[in-house]
């Protein structure tokens, strides 16, 4: 069972905008950062979102970030098929370990 | 570019060691302030934090508590590798592990391996 609760899965139909959930507590989410990674099965996770809301380079601005409290989202606008992927929250946790979300498969309908 | 690579036994057999390795290329792994990480993913498609280690700080890692009794992580710079090495190991460790370069400390993994598949059965 995995630290951070993410839903298992969303869906959506092209152009639409999706967003997916992140809940932790009060020792990783609360009071760290939240970075996101969109994996395509077979292929290793790609940094989506790092420090809450920021896109690394390349990254597409129909990508974004957000955090309150507890709980961290991530938005997907103008939603493409080749958004079709498993998405993964993270987060350093103060017990002093990296901790991740289930995961969210995304299908594009 | 920065080129990860895992290597490992593909199969082990329960209570046995498990040894990992990583190969950079395309960047010094004493090169920066980077924390060098192992990261794992069940076949259910969890992932689970295990290690890391600090490039520049001698003897800076940390390890995943529950794992931490069996773990050790460690740089060789003359090779531009990083190791992992899993004792005890059981059909609950199966799994394909990532290497990956973080920077914050954290959980930002900029550069990831492509994984390599560890099965243990007897």
């Amino acid at each position: 069972q995995s630290v951070l609760t993410q839903p298992p899965s969303a869906s959506g139909t092209p152009g639409q905008r999706v967003t997916i959930s992140c809940s932790g507590s009060s020792s990783n989410i609360g009071r760290n950062s939240v970075n996101w990674y969109q994996q395509v099965p077979g292929t290793a996770p790609k940094l989506l979102i790092y420090s809450d809301y920021n896109r690394p380079s390349g990254v597409p601005d129909r990508f974004s970030g957000s955090k309150s409290g507890t709980s961290a989202s991530l938005a997907i606008s103008g939603l493409q098929s080749e958004d079709e992927a498993d998405y993964y929250c993270a987060a350093w946790d103060d017990s002093l370990n990296g901790v991740f979300g289930g995961g969210t498969r995304l299908t594009v309908l | 570019q920065v080129h990860l690579q895992e290597s490992g036994p593909g199969l082990v057999k329960p209570s046995q060691t498990l040894s990992l390795t990583c190969t950079v290329s395309g960047a010094s792994i004493d090169s920066g302030s980077f924390y060098w990480t192992w990261i794992r993913q069940f076949p259910g498609k969890g992932l689970e934090w295990i290690a890391y280690v600090h490039n520049n700080v001698p003897g800076f890692t940390f390890y995943n508590p529950s794992l931490k009794s069996r773990l050790n992580i460690s740089m060789d710079t003359s090779k531009n590798q990083i190791s992992l090495r899993l004792t005890s190991v059981s059909a609950a460790d199966t799994a394909v592990y990532f290497c990956a370069r973080e920077k914050l400390g954290g959980t930002t993994f900029e550069y990831w391996g492509q994984g390599t598949l560890v099965t243990v059965s007897s």
